[in-house]
């Protein structure tokens, strides 16, 4: 059974940092592409990052470039995003998703709270 | 970025009736490579998206086949052959054609 299980969220100061991670398990990791999707309270959904299979393309969607980043530990089938510089607009739950070409499996996602 | 209007943004249904959701797509989503990338979500009350159609038109492995997609280049329909309890909550498109990657806004299907 494929599982993506989120952690590291929380409430965070604007400005600050914060690291999210995502542990995947009953799937071959490192064949698949992975996503992070987010959504703001009561809002819909918007595409945050994608990394490939290998980690040696990413993408960001341009109001996280230069401040967010997406990385992958294939050898222990976890999926991260580190977050600068955190903006009040970021506040919404992450979810991490596997990306073959759609998004198939979505972790149950983490909160992210940006406020002082 | 490909804007995706969906249609209509709220819906109420009966158990067992036959309903369809819009999604209107600002550019064409067939991709040089022959497929066309456009996917239908779930997401029901407190739960996360779940995949219930990629690719316009083929279902996921274990959605009940009362789903249907149709539709090419930038319009696109997703059909419920008689609604059911469970198919409460709110409906997305997708586009993976182009990039970035885009939802549509969501259609909210109600239960009467």
């Amino acid at each position: 059974e494929v599982q993506l299980v989120e952690s590291g969220g929380g409430l965070v100061q604007p400005g600050r940092s914060m690291k999210l991670s995502c542990a995947a398990s009953g799937f071959t990791f490192s064949n698949y592409g992975m996503a992070w999707v987010r959504q703001a309270p009561t809002k819909g959904l918007e595409w945050v990052a994608t990394i490939s299979y290998d980690g040696s393309s990413t993408y960001y969607r341009d109001s996280v470039k230069g401040r967010f980043t997406i990385s992958r530990d294939n050898a222990k089938s976890t999926l991260y995003l580190q977050m600068n510089s955190l903006r009040s607009e970021d506040t919404a739950t992450y979810y991490c998703t596997r990306e073959p070409g759609y998004l198939d499996y979505w972790g149950q996602g983490v909160m992210v709270t940006v406020s002082s | 970025d490909v804007v995706l209007t969906q249609t209509p943004p709220t819906l109420s249904a009966t158990i067992g009736q036959s309903v369809s959701i819009s999604c209107r797509s600002s550019q064409s989503l067939l991709d040089s490579d022959g497929d066309t990338y456009l996917n239908w979500l779930l997401q029901r009350p407190g739960q996360s998206p779940q995949l219930l159609i990629y690719s316009v038109s083929n279902l996921e492995s274990g959605v009940p086949n009362r789903f249907s997609g149709s539709g090419s280049e930038t319009d696109f329909t997703l059909k419920i052959s008689g609604v059911e309890a469970e198919d409460l909550g709110v409906y997305y498109c997708m586009q993976a054609t182009h990039a970035p990657l885009t939802f549509g806004s969501g259609t909210k299907l109600e239960i009467k």
